[in-house]
């Protein structure tokens, strides 16, 4: 079965520190892997991507995320946290058919 | 400026009501997805569309329908025999039909019941 869990529901971190919110996967094959932010009341906005290249993937703001295979993880990090990146944060796996929603981390970030 | 627009960003219900949230892309995407959002439950898919004139049902779709006449249009009503309606929900396109596509999202439809 497919599954998606986003280990932390609230992580807070202060500006200018580093952000890592972490995500684990099961699949059966080689799954697509995306991380999406989503601002109050908003919709949501794709940061970044996997699909079997890189497992290194460079996203916009300053998020990246590393794809292992062995820890069937997905942990989105960024060097130094902003104000501004103060969000829900959504890992989401695709797999044949299937496109599978974490239940999110919000993200808050103190000054 | 491209993009998928949702409205109304409220949307208010009385019971025994359908209600129809209105979602428009002018990507050109072929697909299109409707999703559910209530708090600490992620995103749950209620119907997705691969293409024009035809849909399939998502994980949650009892209580609500759906149509794909146009390609850039794909309305969700929420039916009386949805019993707990109140979410948030977004509306989604991609540019093809495969589910691993990037999907593109609007920016969401608040529907309350009074």
């Amino acid at each position: 079965a497919q599954s998606v869990t986003q280990l932390d529901s609230h992580v807070s971190v202060s500006e200018g520190t580093p952000v890592l919110l972490r995500c684990n996967y099961s699949s059966s094959y080689s799954p697509s892997l995306f991380w999406y932010v989503q601002h109050p009341n908003k919709g949501l906005q794709l940061l970044l991507k996997y699909t079997s290249a890189a497992t290194l993937v460079k996203g916009i703001n300053g998020f990246e995320a590393e794809f292992k295979k062995s820890e069937t993880s997905f942990h989105l990090t960024k060097p130094s946290a902003h104000m501004s990146d103060a969000a829900e944060y959504f890992c989401v796996v695709s797999e044949g058919n299937q496109f599978y929603f974490g239940t999110g981390t919000s993200l808050t970030v103190i000054p | 400026d491209g993009g998928i627009t949702q409205s109304p960003k409220y949307l208010f219900r009385k019971e025994g009501q359908n209600v129809t949230l209105s979602c428009e892309q002018n990507l050109n995407h072929d697909a299109m997805y409707w999703y559910r959002q209530d708090p600490g439950q992620g995103l749950r898919l209620i119907y997705y569309s691969q293409i024009v004139n035809d849909f399939q049902k998502g994980d949650i779709a009892e209580g609500y329908s759906v149509s794909r006449e146009k390609k850039e249009s794909f309305p969700l009503t929420v039916t009386s025999a949805q019993k707990n309606p109140t979410a948030f929900y977004l509306c989604a396109s991609s540019i093809g039909g495969s589910l691993q596509e990037t999907q593109y999202f609007g920016p969401g439809t608040r529907l309350l019941v009074l």
